[in-house]
């Protein structure tokens, strides 16, 4: 059971915009920023979004991410086949004293 | 260019002991905050341990007293080791140069620790 809380899976077709949530606590999002990142298969995990909203550099402005109160979200625009992939988010826990992540959203480009 | 490789994975039995290690280069390890990672096969994500540039370290309730993070300066290199290991330990294993106190901007390519009889 993950103190992140993510819908298992999404889907969308070519061109759609489809949004991926992350709900938490007061100790988690509510008080610290929110991480997203993209795993394609085999692969290593690879950072989307930083501090909420934020994109690094080489990021499409197709990813976007957003927060409220204790849960957050990540939208992806343009939907592409190169987009299926599995989608974590994360966030320092006050609480715990540690980082916790979401259980994943495995996303299908129908 | 920023670089991360893992090494020191392997077949270890339950109670075993393994150290893991993770070569840097493109930037100072001892500059940043640093975790580790894993992923069980077929799992999610869960952080197992952080080390701040001010040597402050930090860890999972499911692995605290038995795994240690350190850094050694002088190689930039950056370890995990891991004692009394459990059969849920079995996964891969990535270190990661950290944006602040979470989020990873930098992995490596991950090391498999099998933990099995």
């Amino acid at each position: 059971q993950s103190v992140l809380t993510q819908p298992p899976s999404a889907s969308g077709t070519p061109g759609q915009r489809v949004t991926i949530s992350c709900s938490g606590s007061s100790s988690n999002i509510g008080s610290n920023y929110v991480y997203w990142y993209q795993q394609l298969p085999g692969t290593a995990p690879k950072l989307l979004i930083y501090r909420s909203n934020q994109r690094p550099s080489g990021v499409p402005d197709r990813f976007s991410g957003s927060k409220s109160g204790t849960s957050a979200s990540l939208a992806i625009s343009g939907l592409r086949s190169e987009d299926e992939a599995d989608y974590y988010c994360e966030a320092w826990d006050d609480s715990l004293s540690g980082r916790v992540f979401g259980g994943g959203t495995k996303l299908t480009v129908l | 260019e920023v670089q991360l490789v893992e090494s020191g994975g392997g077949l270890v039995q339950p109670g075993g002991s393994l150290r893991l290690s993770c070569a840097a280069s493109g930037f100072t390890v001892s500059s940043n905050y640093m975790s580790w990672v894993r992923q069980a096969p077929g799992k999610g994500l869960e952080w197992v341990s952080v080390i701040y540039s001010g040597g402050s370290t930090y860890y999972a309730d499911s692995v605290k007293g038995r795994f240690t993070i350190s850094r050694d300066n002088s190689k930039n290199t950056l370890y995990l080791q891991m004692n009394s290991l459990r059969t849920e330990d079995t996964a891969v294993y990535y270190c990661a140069k950290d944006v602040d106190s979470s989020g990873s901007s930098y992995w490596g390519q991950g090391t498999l620790v099998t933990v099995s009889s």
